[in-house]
């Protein structure tokens, strides 16, 4: 069936990149996303990539996307205090009604 | 941000006893979505609705049932509790089917501890 999978963990400087990384299975989704959830909050979504492209840069987030390798992944520059939160991969289950399939997520933490 | 409210935000109960939650939306939204979150899971899904009465199963739909009467709410019930059910459960509501314009928003969460 369809997965999504990500390392659960990262601890970064701040000031320094960080890049989070994300593999799917379904080669037919038509989005990924990136979703955040801040403690104790629901999700908000971050940024998003259609499939057809392989980059997207939004400010100081660049989302890098190989179909080949079903690999996606987030870049943050400059990280904050303030990014620290929970980063959760989505991509588009097939079947429609916009539902997505979440990977676990990866609790960003930003030391100073 | 998106008016999603859930109710309650917390709640204790007892292995065996009947819990239902409840989502509440503004935005007229057609899609409504209930989510649980667990750690190591990420979040999965356990029913949706894609319109008034219209609703069907996801990922993790065995001891749930829901139900949607009107546009607005969306209520998730729990026939009879398990501690396995103790979990963090998200409403999410989407405005049509696929897209990027059509982001899920998610509501604020409701605690549920299952002793």
């Amino acid at each position: 069936g369809e997965d999504v999978e990500q390392s659960l963990f990262l601890s970064v400087r701040e000031g320094d990149s960080s890049v989070i990384n994300c593999t799917y299975t379904d080669s037919s989704s038509t989005y990924l996303y990136w979703y955040k959830q801040e403690p104790g909050a629901g999700l908000q979504l971050l940024t998003y990539i259609f499939s057809n492209m392989d980059m997207k840069q939004d400010q100081r987030l660049t989302v890098l996307l190989n179909k080949k390798d079903k690999h996606l992944s987030l870049r943050i520059a400059d990280t904050q205090t303030g990014d620290s939160a929970i980063y959760f991969c989505a991509e588009t289950e097939s079947g429609g009604y916009n539902k997505l399939i979440f990977g676990a997520g990866t609790r960003l933490a930003v030391h100073p | 941000d998106a008016g999603i409210t859930q109710s309650p935000r917390h709640k204790v109960t007892e292995t065996g006893t009947p819990v239902t939650l409840r989502c509440h939306q503004t935005e007229n939204h057609r899609y409504m979505y209930w989510y649980r979150q667990d750690p190591g899971h990420g979040l999965r899904l356990i029913h949706y609705s894609y319109g008034v009465k219209d609703t069907d199963k996801g990922e993790v739909s065995d001891g749930y049932s829901v139900s949607r009467s009107k546009t607005e709410d969306f209520l998730l019930t729990l026939e009879s509790a398990t501690s396995s059910q103790t979990s963090v459960y998200f409403c999410a509501i989407s405005e049509k089917a696929g897209g990027p314009v059509d982001t899920q928003y998610f509501g604020p969460g409701t605690r549920l501890t299952v002793l």
